[in-house]
């Protein structure tokens, strides 16, 4: 148990739908990082977010955006779905403190687009 | 960012040392290497990181040479729980990019 926690488990969209994913950091943690992971492969970087700022952005397009709460819980919006968008959804959360820091994965919202 | 290659995949019998090799040529001075595992639909866990010589916890050991350009972890004595994809990853010094590769997929065999 890494104490981080997203919400829902599973979602089920169809293209052209917008779609809200939350996650809830670790306490402490003031840094929280999403990823996709499509089936078979590794998790990809989408964004990472410092004290309720974007800090650092991975190959994705507009369409997917972040917000960071005061309380340091999170979410991923993703506007006009597509197919491709089938994907393990993870969040992460660390302390950022100007070195490597471990980040703690929660179990990740599985959504599929049809 | 450092580009990371590691084998697909490998196999092993329970109580087996296991050690995937990951190479990460282009590595920065101020990179740490990071190694985590993850089971089919959890999050990636961090197992151990590293920036040079060798680490040890209770879970692996991390062997890094001095030119950096590699890493090995090494799995002692792997039970049937150890399956998994490991992953290694070359860290900015900010953390805020984490590029992870296809991971390796460890196979434990009775």
């Amino acid at each position: 148990e890494t104490g981080v926690t997203q919400s829902p488990t599973h979602l089920i969209k169809t293209r052209g739908q917008q779609v809200t994913l939350r996650c809830s950091s670790q306490s402490g943690h003031n840094t929280v990082s999403w990823y996709q992971q499509a089936l078979g492969q590794g998790p990809q970087f989408i964004f990472q977010y410092y004290r309720e700022e974007e800090n650092g952005r991975g190959n994705f397009p507009p369409r997917f955006s972040g917000l960071q709460f005061p309380n340091y819980s999170s979410e991923l919006n993703v506007n006009a779905l597509e197919l491709d968008d089938s994907a393990l959804y993870l969040c992460a959360s660390s302390i950022t403190s100007g070195r490597s820091e471990t980040q703690y994965f929660g179990p990740g919202t599985r959504l599929l687009v049809l | 960012l450092a580009k990371t290659t590691q084998p697909i995949s490998m196999d092993s019998y329970e109580g087996q040392e296991v050690n995937i090799t990951c190479s990460h040529n282009n590595i920065a001075t101020n990179d740490y290497i990071t190694w985590y595992q993850q089971f089919p639909s959890q999050g990636p866990r961090f197992i151990i990181q590293g920036y040079k010589t060798k680490v040890t916890n209770e879970v692996a050991s991390l062997f890094i040479p001095a030119d950096r350009k590699s890493s090995t972890l090494s799995l002692p004595r792997v039970s049937l729980s150890d399956t998994a994809v490991y992953y290694c990853l070359v860290l900015p010094h900010n953390n805020n990019d984490m590029r992870f590769g296809a991971g390796t997929r460890l196979t434990v065999k009775p």
